[in-house]
């Protein structure tokens, strides 16, 4: 029920495609679900996230794609780029008391060829 | 604006010893604290975090502690280190707003290596 299972592992795409990562959910009571991107050797950075009020929300080449029905998500990266080669983990969390926590997927390695 | 130290950056312990990885966050008032372990390759497994001084939950059973001596201060140990101990630990910080601190801001991370 706490899990957030995502999709693929990794992933090849060429210079100039859109890369689709997936996540699902069991949980009706996450209402955050963001996207954190991780370089090699670096700490993971926040990328883009939405809440279950929309279905869509766009920054720039990335997309977030929300279908609460299905509880799914996906992240959708437009015109992808060598520099968007990364680790990147989709979450999901709830709204509780202090101890907050964000639930990880196990995160999709991308790379893009140049 | 915000920062958050981590160090030392990269450590090799031998198997055995005791180990010590500090964390501090700078420009934020009682933050959440978090410790992340991410083996090679791996995702993000959340090993401690904290809501206060001395308020430490643990959410995997290991050889592992933590502990927070001041607002800004998350302190990772063990008394003896183990080879499956070895992988990149992220500290990570949030703040409630409103009631939710849906955000965590990472760490620049540790690399150790347990031999």
């Amino acid at each position: 029920q706490q899990q957030v299972k995502q999709s693929p592992q990794s992933l090849i795409v060429q210079k100039g495609g859109i890369s689709i990562i997936n996540c699902a959910y069991e949980n009706t009571a996450f209402d955050y679900f963001p996207w954190y991107q991780q370089f090699p050797g670096k700490g993971p950075a926040l990328l883009i996230a939405i809440r279950p009020d929309v279905s869509e929300k766009k920054e720039g080449r990335f997309t977030i794609s929300f279908n609460k029905s299905a509880k799914q998500f996906s992240l959708h990266i437009m015109d992808s780029q060598p520099g968007d080669s990364a680790t990147y983990f989709c979450a999901a969390s709830m709204r509780r008391n202090r101890d907050d926590k964000i639930i990880f997927g196990k995160g999709t390695r991308l790379h893009i060829l140049p | 604006s915000q920062t958050i130290h981590q160090w030392p950056a990269t450590l090799v312990q031998p198997v055995g010893s005791p180990l010590s990885l500090e964390c501090t966050v700078e420009g934020t008032s009682n933050p959440n604290l978090y410790w992340y372990r991410q083996a090679a390759g791996r995702g993000l497994q959340l090993l401690f975090y904290s809501v206060g001084i001395g308020q430490i939950s643990s959410e995997v059973p290991q050889n592992l502690s933590a502990s927070r001596p001041q607002d800004r201060q998350f302190i990772l140990s063990s008394k003896k280190l183990l080879l499956s101990d070895s992988g990149f630990y992220l500290c990570a910080w949030s703040v409630s707003v409103t009631g939710r601190a849906d955000t965590q801001y990472f760490g620049p991370g540790t690399r150790l290596t347990v031999l």
